[in-house]
């Protein structure tokens, strides 16, 4: 299982783009990097799932380089209500949902 | 589109119980797989079910159980409650392509005392 890295906390004012980058060096070819969402005493949501270049939804975009050992997730115009952790999983789609991995993502406070 | 249920949505129960937490996942979905979150461990796997067959099982003792019912609804167990089996118990779903990733229920939130 890949292990990933992403910085323990962030905090944004509302109206901004953030971007969470979520380093993931060994990660296997068949890896794809799939982004959550988690609110307090609540399931982890998806967000976002990409396996390179760029993808983009209706929440979120995701940016993964060409040697896809990091990703950045960025939210665009953020709102008070996107204060949250956001984590960054790294496994074969196909693989076992032993892999759902979830370190201690990264703590996103929007501020007023 | 109903979302994953988990019933019941909090419990309380005294040490040396035994809890039953039930799962019904997106329709559609028939796999199912079992967390156990806490602040100090993170999330942790528990098992994983498919079309009524145990695929995997994490590091938990054998008080932990679950099955897997035709209709894809699961139950997890735990025996013997202790207190740090206070939790969030959390259930997820998935199409087998996984396109969406896994969609989670809202969890029980367990307390044991």
């Amino acid at each position: 299982l890949a292990k990933t890295t992403q910085p323990i906390s962030m905090d944004s004012y509302e109206g901004q783009e953030v971007n969470i980058t979520c380093s993931h060096n060994n990660i296997a070819t068949n890896d794809y990097i799939t982004w959550y969402q988690q609110f307090p005493s609540q399931g982890p949501r998806f967000i976002i799932q990409g396996y390179k270049t760029k993808v983009t939804n209706e929440v979120a975009s995701l940016f993964i380089p060409a040697d896809r050992k990091s990703s950045t997730l960025s939210l665009p115009r953020v709102s008070l209500s996107d204060t949250a952790v956001y984590y960054c999983l790294v496994g074969d789609k196909a693989g076992s949902a032993r892999q759902l991995t979830f370190g201690s993502g990264t703590q996103l406070t929007v501020l007023p | 589109k109903a979302g994953v249920t988990q019933t019941p949505r909090y419990l309380i129960k005294t040490r040396g119980q035994q809890v039953t937490l039930s799962c019904s996942p997106i329709s559609g979905h028939r796999s199912v797989s079992w967390y156990q979150q806490t602040p100090g461990q993170g999330l942790q796997f528990l098992f994983e079910y498919f079309s009524e067959t145990q695929r995997n099982k994490g590091n938990f003792p054998g008080r932990f159980s679950g099955r897997q019912f035709s209709n894809s609804r699961s139950e997890m167990n735990v025996s013997t409650l202790e207190l740090g089996d206070s939790a969030l118990y959390l259930c997820a779903s998935s199409f087998r392509d996984r396109d969406k990733g896994y969609t989670f229920g809202s969890g029980t939130r367990l307390t044991v005392v």
